[in-house]
């Protein structure tokens, strides 16, 4: 079946460092994707979006890499900060059917001083 | 505050009994999504529904069902209610029907003892 995956379900940064949070997707037919951040007691966040005809897109302090060959998705913090800790999804989906999003299981990012 | 509200925050409830969760969208949001988290795990979605109407059906069981009224609030209706369903329930909402950047609620928090 279709599933969407992370590869560390643990991630430990000093601050300062540039933190990369990984993700693989098993469905080719996906063409959209996007990365939540999750912190605790709170809902999902978006962070940003990336779609298949583009190999990389950069936000504030973050960019998502996206290598279609290997169903391989990433989004790369940069100078992480304490207040990055959070659980991060991936998350994709197809467009042109329902709108619905497949979630990874999430990586939980812990900012060590 | 996203803009997406979400009645209870908590819950606590007892087998068998039945619970209505309760989302609101955000202002001029179309569309309302309810996902359900368990513990450690990611999110799955349940149910989509556009402008009143049902648009898409995920992994929701048959003593859940859910509904969008004309004021586009939606009710997640919970009965029979088992251990396993214990769990933070999100609601998000978009524009449209093909929107996914969603943006989520804070949740509720279904406890059943």
């Amino acid at each position: 079946g279709e599933s969407v995956g992370l590869h560390l379900p643990t991630l430990s940064v000093q601050e300062g460092d540039n933190s990369i949070i990984n993700c693989a997707y098993s469905n080719s037919a996906s063409d959209y994707f996007i990365w939540y951040k999750q912190e605790s007691g709170k809902g999902p966040q978006f962070i940003i979006d990336i779609r298949s005809n583009m190999d990389k897109r950069q936000g504030q302090r973050v960019t998502v890499l996206l290598n279609k060959t290997v169903k391989h998705l990433s989004l790369q913090i940069a100078a992480t900060q304490p207040g990055d800790s959070a659980v991060y999804f991936c998350a994709e989906a197809r467009t042109g059917t329902a709108s619905k999003l497949t979630f990874g299981t999430g990586t939980r990012l812990q900012v060590t001083l | 505050d996203s803009g997406v509200t979400q009645t209870p925050k908590h819950l606590i409830t007892a087998t068998g009994q039945r619970v209505t969760l309760r989302c609101s969208p955000r202002s001029g949001d179309l569309s309302v999504y309810w996902y359900q988290q368990s513990l450690d795990q990611g999110l799955q979605f349940l149910i989509q529904y556009y402008n009143g109407e049902e648009r898409a059906k995920g992994n929701i069981l048959e003593r859940f069902s859910a509904q969008q009224f004309p004021d586009l609030h939606s009710e997640l209706n919970l009965s029979s209610l088992e251990l396993g369903d214990s769990a933070l329930y999100f609601c998000a909402s978009s524009v449209g029907e093909g929107n996914y950047g969603y943006t989520f609620g804070s949740g509720t928090r279904l406890t059943v003892v």
